[in-house]
């Protein structure tokens, strides 16, 4: 079954720290990756996706095939970055999320 | 921002009762999608629809159904609900499938005692 594993239930940082999420995959294929985030009281939204390599509020993720990763990095967290993060996989026709990172940015 | 719209927002029901969760989207996206949210599994899909009349089964299908005679209207069925189909249900929607940003509903928390 193709998973995605997100090892940290909990981050918590203080804010101007660096922050990174880790995501893990498995796929065997040509993988299509996501990050969602959830911030309090707001709906799901896209975050980024790994094809356009584009940084979104100063958050940027690498696809690593080799380590299956595509670990959520930012340089200096804001405490309004404080949310639910969620890695997810496109194969087939399904989707994948994983289950989630809550990330608490400290003043 | 109603583009995408789900009803209930809660609901509570008893073992074996049927229950229509609906989702409504106002931007004629072709897709839509149905997940359910529990502790420590994140989103799992449950079915998805390409377009009016077309649908598929996702990762979680077993005692759901779902039917979308028009394009803006997805509602899922809990046939005879159990206690193991309590969760968050979200809806979403999108262009297309793959490569595209979804639209998340404000999801439903469905409690089946």
């Amino acid at each position: 079954a193709q998973r995605v594993t997100q090892p940290e239930k909990l981050l918590s940082v203080f804010k101007g720290a660096p922050v990174e999420l880790k995501c893990n995959y498995s796929y065997s294929g040509s993988p299509e990756l996501f990050w969602y985030v959830q911030y309090s009281r707001q709906r799901l939204q896209l975050l980024l996706r790994h094809i356009s390599r584009e940084s979104i509020k100063g958050f940027t993720a690498d696809l690593n095939k080799g380590e299956t990763s595509f670990h959520l990095k930012k340089p200096f967290a804001q405490e309004e970055d404080s949310a639910m993060y969620y890695c997810a996989l496109y194969y087939g026709q399904n989707f994948v999320f994983g289950p989630g990172t809550r990330l608490s940015v400290l003043p | 921002d109603a583009g995408i719209t789900q009803s209930p927002r809660y609901k509570i029901t008893e073992t074996g009762r049927q229950v229509t969760l609906m989702c409504h989207q106002t931007w004629s996206h072709s897709y839509m999608f149905w997940y359910r949210q529990d502790l420590g599994h994140g989103l799992r899909l449950i079915y998805y629809s390409a377009a009016a009349d077309i649908t598929d089964k996702g990762e979680v299908p077993d005692g759901y159904v779902v039917s979308r005679s028009k394009t803006e209207n997805f509602p899922l069925t809990l046939e005879s609900a159990t206690r193991s189909q309590t969760s968050v249900y979200f809806c979403a929607s999108s262009v297309s499938f793959t490569s595209t940003e979804q639209f998340f509903g404000p999801g439903t928390r469905l409690t089946v005692l």
